[in-house]
């Protein structure tokens, strides 16, 4: 059974860094495309980011490009988005998800929020 | 970007009722179509994949049938654990859009 497990949500203020983790485990991690979603609060689900198998291919939704940067590491069945310049719009429920296009497997979600 | 428009935004129905949501495309998408389920609190579940294949697992009174900008949803004698959030996404091309989202409520 797939799992994904996703960390590293919290409060941030506007302007700030934060980096969220995705670790899996029940599948080979490195012959998947993997992605972000996001669901803001009782709002509708939005794609953020994807990364294909080996890294070499990123991309993102206009609203965050530039500010985040998704990445994996294949040895450690890790997925991350690293997300900078963090607004208020941001705020949202991050969600880990197997599959570039469509999304197979999903994570339990990390929350984060941007508020001073 | 394209959009995706779902119909109707929620809806009441009863255990063994049939339920149809509908989900436009702002421009073709051939049968790139993914259909989600999502209870409260909980990560979306995939339901239905290139707008007709039912992912492994989901029963069988989900189906979903379209091509080009017009898609449905079906579900055949609602369940108790039906009631949830069914939202669309098109995985044609980037962005990959999701609808709003349609809440089928008892």
């Amino acid at each position: 059974e797939v799992q994904l497990v996703e960390s590293g949500g919290g409060l941030v203020q506007p302007g700030g860094s934060l980096r969220l983790s995705c670790v899996a485990s029940g599948l080979t991690f490195s012959n998947y495309w993997m992605g972000w979603v996001r669901q803001a609060p009782g709002k509708g689900l939005e794609w953020v980011a994807n990364i294909n198998q080996d890294g070499s291919e990123k991309y993102y939704v206009d609203s965050v490009e530039g500010r985040f940067s998704i990445s994996r590491d294949n040895a450690e069945n890790s997925l991350y988005l690293q997300m900078n310049s963090l607004r208020a719009e941001d705020t949202a429920v991050y969600y880990c998800s197997t599959g570039g296009l469509t999304f197979d497997s999903w994570g339990q979600g990390t929350l984060v929020t941007v508020s001073s | 970007d394209i959009q995706m428009t779902q119909s109707p935004s929620s809806l009441s129905a009863s255990v063994g009722d049939r339920v149809t949501i509908t989900c436009r495309a702002s421009q073709t998408i051939s049968r790139s179509l993914n259909w989600y389920q999502q209870k409260p609190g909980k990560a979306p579940k995939l339901l239905m994949h290139d707008a007709a294949s039912l992912q492994s697992g989901v029963p069988s009174r989900f189906s979903g049938s379209g091509s080009g900008t017009d898609f449905t949803l079906t579900i055949n004698s609602l369940q108790p654990e039906d009631f949830a959030t069914y939202s669309c996404q098109q995985s044609y091309i980037g962005p990959f859009t999701f609808g709003g989202g349609t809440k089928v409520e008892i």
